[in-house]
């Protein structure tokens, strides 16, 4: 069965630094998204991907986050100045359409020290 | 802004009991997702719910979308060690750039013991 991969795993980072999270969605996708979990949270919603541009972003997604598809495959989260609160869970996801399911990847655990 | 409550937030069951998690929205939904979370993973689709009042099961486990549309139900009957996990509701929403985003419940936390 199809996957989508994050790398890496687990991230470990200083406060004011920058990180980029990296993920290959399913090819034949359309749709691309970042979502974070905090520890013990529920799943929120980041950004979405459509068409090499942002189609929506929640309100966590400031001047801060940025998002690329840079050559057809990889889809990139980066945040240019990390802080503590960033600490999380980031997901990667896609999907064929809105009446299809979400395909999440492994996830990659950023830690803010 | 949508909010997606989910109840209970914890259950512990003794395996082969029965288990149900309640889900509820703020504002109708043009559908439902069901996602599973094991400890340590990441969010698995389950099942999608489209129409009023409909059921769907997937060999133990049942699900159920509301007459109006702003609540979901899931029933596992007799559960399993392997069931242990956090069961997401997410009501996807159109954005106008294309696509959706869901907008996730709570979650509620199932283990399970022998």
């Amino acid at each position: 069965e199809p996957e989508v991969t994050q790398t890496p795993s687990h991230q470990v980072t200083q406060m004011g630094q920058e990180v980029i999270l990296r993920c290959v969605p399913i090819s034949n996708h359309l749709y691309f998204y970042w979502y974070r979990q905090i520890l013990g949270q529920k799943v929120e919603f980041l950004v979405s991907f459509y068409n090499n541009e942002i189609s929506e972003k929640s309100e966590i997604f400031d001047d801060q986050f940025s998002v690329e598809r840079p050559d057809g495959s990889n889809f990139t989260l980066k945040i240019r100045s990390t802080k503590l609160e960033d600490s999380a869970m980031y997901f990667c996801a896609s999907s064929t359409g809105f009446y299809y399911g979400y395909t999440f990847g492994s996830g990659t655990r950023l830690t803010v020290v | 802004g949508q909010q997606v409550m989910q109840i209970p937030q914890y259950q512990h069951v003794q395996e082969g009991e029965d288990f149900t998690t309640y889900c509820n929205s703020s504002t109708t939904l043009s559908n439902i997702q069901w996602y599973k979370q094991r400890p340590g993973g990441h969010p698995v689709f389950l099942i999608q719910l489209v129409k009023s009042g409909e059921v769907k099961k997937q060999k133990r486990l049942t699900f159920q979308f509301g007459e109006a549309k702003k609540n979901s139900s899931l029933h596992i009957t007799a559960t399993q060690t392997t069931d242990v996990g956090t069961y997401f509701c997410a009501g996807p929403v159109w954005v106008t750039g294309g696509g959706n985003k869901l907008t996730f419940g709570t979650g509620t936390q199932l283990k399970v013991e022998l």
